[in-house]
């Protein structure tokens, strides 16, 4: 099974700051790499898919990049309502998926 | 509006059987798989295993293979996950989730049901 390895586990910067998840998997998975974000008690919401693509609805202060084994999720300007623990997920088409294990994200 | 709704919280004793589910709405429930993802408190997302009620077909995580049943009526647009004996370490709160098939990212999900196991 393919591995993610999502780093930092925690952050913490201001509002107004560029901030940066990093994944890398085990193994090369294209661009089969998503991002989700998930809010004290609630289910985890889709926001970056195929690596880069943009979910409908969500603000373009969230990007996406990477390809093969090493993807990048930022945030350009961190909003207060961004607190939230963020994830990676990967599929590999045999099909199965992994998370990574998670970012939280707070405000300094 | 595509929407997935799940069954409400359970409190079960070691020992007992269960079955949760997730209803689907909005879209054509046959032809998109529907994942379980497992929380554990105060932890990270684990993918359980995936249906596609088209054909009733299943695939489970190594992890979960054998603990757990996951099952489709597409007739009611019902995905469920079932266990036969709970244990404590079920403990954990489980979404549901549509599954895009051809890219493998989950678009929608369940509010979650929170399953707790206590003797």
């Amino acid at each position: 099974d393919i591995e993610m390895t999502q780093s930092p586990s925690s952050l913490s910067a201001s509002v107004g700051d560029r901030v940066s998840i990093t994944c890398q998997a085990s193994q090369a998975i294209k661009t089969y790499l998503n991002w989700y974000q998930q809010k004290p008690g609630k289910a985890p919401e889709l926001l970056i898919y195929d690596a880069s693509y943009l979910e409908t609805g969500v603000p373009s202060r969230f990007t996406g990049s990477g390809s093969g084994t090493d993807f990048t999720f930022t945030i350009t300007s961190l909003q207060p309502e961004d607190i939230a623990t963020y994830y990676c997920q990967q599929y590999d088409g045999v099909p199965s998926f992994t998370f990574g294990q998670g970012t939280r994200l707070e405000i300094k | 509006e595509v929407q997935l709704v799940q069954s409400g919280a359970e409190v079960k004793k070691p020992g007992e059987s269960l079955k949760i589910s997730c209803e689907g709405s909005g879209y054509t429930f046959a032809n998109y798989w529907i994942g379980w993802v497992r929380q554990m408190p105060g932890k990270g997302l684990e993918w359980m295993g995936f249906i596609f009620p088209g054909d009733s077909g299943t695939r489970y995580s190594p992890s979960f293979q054998g603990q757990v049943t996951i099952s489709a009526d597409k007739s009611i647009a019902t995905a469920y996950l079932q266990w036969s004996s709970l244990t404590a370490s079920d403990t954990a709160m489980y979404y549901c989730a549509r599954i895009r098939p051809s890219r493998g990212h989950f678009d929608y999900w369940g509010q979650g049901t929170l399953v707790t196991v206590s003797s």
